[in-house]
């Protein structure tokens, strides 16, 4: 069974501190993602990335930066944590099928980020 | 833009009946639809997949139908059960892309 795991599932940091949050797979997979879901709005992509040192912005970039350096782990970083960043923060994984193809995304349980 | 339209409201149902959530999109013309399962507090989790060329694809009592006219899949569970309680998200993207857009979800809850 794939694996997807999140450094932290609940995280409480100030107005402008620096926040790191870890991901890790073991599957292999290409592909690593990173959303947020909020009540109401769905998943919405923050990055993505699609192999080592590669990376792509997703719908709401903004205040966020990503590092893949091996391709099992993903890193989101919140530069200046900030009220609104408050958040359930998911990370995701999956293969590249021949020619492209999509295949299905599996995910880490969550990481539940408060920022006071 | 790209919108995805769940229904907001909780769907409550009887055991044993079957449960019908409804995905519809707009301003888009997706190559694949997927549902997923998330329970409180946990991450989504993969059910089925059906490409823009499949009318209807079935997985124990699970049924999805996509239908690319009217814009909308429908996913059904048969014989619904208290377990099967939970959110269901749909989620839209393109062969070739890495971008899926997800739903808000529909809440589901089976009464016994």
């Amino acid at each position: 069974d794939v694996k997807v795991t999140q450094s932290s599932r609940y995280l409480v940091k100030r107005t402008g501190e620096k926040v790191f949050l870890e991901c890790v797979q073991d599957m292999d997979h290409e592909n690593m993602f990173w959303y947020r879901q909020d009540p109401g709005l769905g998943l919405r992509l923050i990055y993505f990335s699609y192999d080592v040192k590669m990376k792509e912005k997703g719908d709401i970039p903004e205040g966020y930066s990503v590092s893949r350096e091996k391709k099992e782990r993903f890193s989101l970083i919140l530069e200046s944590a900030s009220t609104n960043q408050t958040s359930m923060y998911l990370c995701a994984s999956s293969i590249t099928g021949q020619g492209r193809a999509i295949h299905e995304q599996y995910f880490g349980p969550g990481t539940r980020l408060t920022v006071t | 833009s790209q919108k995805i339209e769940q229904n907001s409201e909780a769907l409550n149902i009887q055991e044993g009946k079957t449960a019908t959530l409804t995905c519809n999109y707009t301003n888009y013309s997706p190559a694949y639809l997927q549902w997923y399962r998330q329970d409180p507090g946990r991450g989504p989790v993969f059910l089925l997949l059906i490409r823009e060329n499949e009318k209807e694809k079935r997985k124990e009592r699970l049924k999805v139908t996509f239908d690319t006219t009217l814009k909308q899949s429908l996913f059904h569970i048969t014989a619904s059960q208290p377990a099967d309680s939970a959110t269901y998200l749909c989620a839209l993207g393109n062969t070739g892309g890495f971008k899926t857009i997800f739903g808000a979800g529909t809440r589901l809850f089976v009464k016994a």
